[in-house]
C-alpha cells in the first residue's frame, strides 16, 4: 500500500504555545487529505477535510480558528494547533487520498500532551 | 447521511479460536466501500479487509473474512485461528465510492485474545 508518514510521533508543549503537525503522503499525490483526533478507547473523529490548493473543511464543532489547516501541496498537509490548551491533548491521526485510490491511508499518528 | 454502529465494545477469544465482530450500517448509497480496520496498541490503523458494495461475494485475506448483507446492512468480520497479534480495537468504516477518501467510523470493538 501507500506510505503515509506523520510527524511528530509525540510532542509536549506549554500551554499557549503552538504546535504544528505534519502529513506527507511519500509516494502517491494526495488531492484529499483528512484530519482525525482520537481519545482514548474512542473512535476516530473526523475534524476536517483539506484538499489541496483550497480552503479546509471543517466539521460541526470543530474551531477553525483553533486548528488551522493547510494543503499546500499534492504531498504535505498541516495541522496548527494555536494557543494549544491541556484540553486539546490527544491523538491525532491523518489520512491520505489520491484520486487514483479506492482506499485512504493512514499516518501514524501524533500523540499530543499539553501541559 | 451514513452511519456504522459497532455494538460490541469488547470482545474476548482464546487463542486458536474463531471470533466473529458484528457492524452494521445505513446509506442510501448504493455504491459504496466497506472495510475493516485494526488498531494495536501502537495506534497504527492497518487495513485488514475491503468490502466492495457491488459485489456479492465475500472478501477474505487469509484467517479474516467477512458476511457481507447488503440488503441487511450488515457487515462482520470473522477472524480464524486467533492469534496472540490480532489483539487489538477494530473499526469497522464506510466510504462512498464518490467519497474522494472520506471514512465513517464505527464505535470500535475491542478484541482480546487470551492464551
Amino acid at each position: 500500500g501507500a506510505v503515509v508518514s506523520q510527524h511528530p510521533s509525540r510532542v509536549i508543549c506549554k500551554s499557549g504555545t503552538s504546535v504544528k503537525i505534519e502529513c506527507r503522503s511519500l509516494d502517491f499525490q494526495a488531492t484529499t487529505m483528512f484530519w482525525y483526533r482520537q481519545f482514548p478507547k474512542q473512535s476516530l473523529m473526523l475534524m476536517a477535510t483539506s484538499n489541496e490548493g483550497s480552503k479546509a473543511t471543517y466539521e460541526q464543532g470543530v474551531e477553525k480558528d483553533k486548528f488551522l489547516i493547510n494543503h499546500a501541496s499534492l504531498t504535505l498537509s498541516t495541522l496548527t494547533v494555536t494557543s494549544a490548551h491541556p484540553e486539546d491533548s490527544s491523538f491525532y491521526i491523518c489520512s491520505a487520498f489520491g484520486t487514483a485510490n479506492t482506499e485512504a491511508f493512514f499516518g501514524q499518528g501524533t500523540r499530543l500532551t499539553v501541559v | 447521511a451514513q452511519t456504522v454502529t459497532q455494538s460490541q465494545p469488547e470482545m474476548s477469544v482464546q487463542e486458536a479460536e474463531t471470533v466473529t465482530l458484528s457492524c452494521t450500517y445505513d446509506t442510501s448509497e448504493n455504491n459504496y466501500y466497506l472495510f475493516w480496520y485494526k488498531q494495536p496498541p501502537s495506534r497504527q490503523m492497518i487495513l485488514v479487509i475491503r468490502q466492495e458494495a457491488y459485489k456479492q461475494q465475500n472478501a477474505t485475506e487469509n484467517r479474516f473474512s467477512v458476511n457481507f448483507q447488503k440488503a441487511a446492512k450488515s457487515f462482520s468480520l470473522k477472524i480464524s485461528d486467533s492469534q496472540l497479534g490480532d489483539t487489538a480495537m477494530y473499526f469497522c468504516a464506510f466510504m462512498k465510492q464518490v467519497g474522494g477518501g472520506k471514512l465513517i467510523f464505527g464505535q470500535g470493538t475491542e478484541l482480546s485474545v487470551k492464551p
